[in-house]
């Protein structure tokens, strides 16, 4: 069974600096990956999407890598603002016809 | 479009009390889902539907849980009776297809059982 691992599970970081927030799964048979964010009492929000294909999307200040072979996926957020602070999770389907499997995010904190 | 639609967004009810959650996917997603989201196992899929007809409902923790989808604009998950240890955050979510599209979720449907 596909389980997906976000490390770490919070981080607090200062106004202005460049993070990397990490997801891994047990089956590196990835099929495609999404990074989402969910802000406190919110739905999920996509933010980016790596489709089969390609190995890194960028929306921005923020940029996600995908590397099949391993089975990791990270997320860069470039020059953090206060507003970033949220839940980031990530998800993917083992194949294209199996729904999302997700990690339990990381909880970031970015002060001002 | 306004977006993936649930109903209530707040909800307490005591034990044993039947709940009925719904949901109004995006105009022309064939897929909709249910997930439960809580702080000890994150979000996990509960039930999913392509085209109202239920593909996979491994992840319904029992008998006491059922969804059904009358039509491609509705969809209802429900808890009888319910149970304190259903308190967690219901979320609905729909997409065009499980293959490389952007997956939309609604602002969740708060439970807790009393």
């Amino acid at each position: 069974k596909q389980e997906v691992t976000q490390i770490p599970a919070a981080l607090s970081v200062p106004e202005g600096e460049n993070l990397v927030l990490n997801c891994s799964f047990t089956d590196s048979a990835i099929y495609n990956l999404q990074w989402f964010r969910q802000d406190p009492g919110k739905g999920l929000t996509s933010l980016l999407l790596i489709q089969s294909s390609q190995r890194e999307q960028t929306s921005g200040r923020l940029n996600a890598s995908l590397d099949k072979s391993s089975g990791r996926s990270t997320l860069y957020i470039a020059a953090s603002q206060p507003g970033d602070s949220a839940t980031y999770l990530c998800a993917g389907p083992t194949s294209g016809n199996t729904p999302l499997v997700f990690g339990k995010g990381t909880r970031l904190s970015v002060i001002a | 479009d306004a977006g993936v639609i649930q109903s209530p967004r707040h909800e307490v009810t005591e034990m044993g009390q039947e709940v009925t959650l719904r949901c109004k996917p995006i105009s022309g997603h064939d897929y909709l889902f249910w997930y439960r989201q809580t702080m000890m196992r994150g979000l996990e899929l509960l039930i999913y539907f392509n085209n109202n007809v239920p593909i996979d409902d491994s992840g319904m923790p029992e008998d006491r849980f059922s969804a059904k989808m009358p039509n491609a604009s509705f969809s209802t998950l429900k808890i009888q009776p319910s149970e304190p240890r259903d308190s967690a955050v219901y979320f609905c979510a729909s997409t065009r297809a499980l293959s490389g599209n952007t997956i939309y979720f609604g602002e969740g449907s708060w439970l807790t059982v009393v």
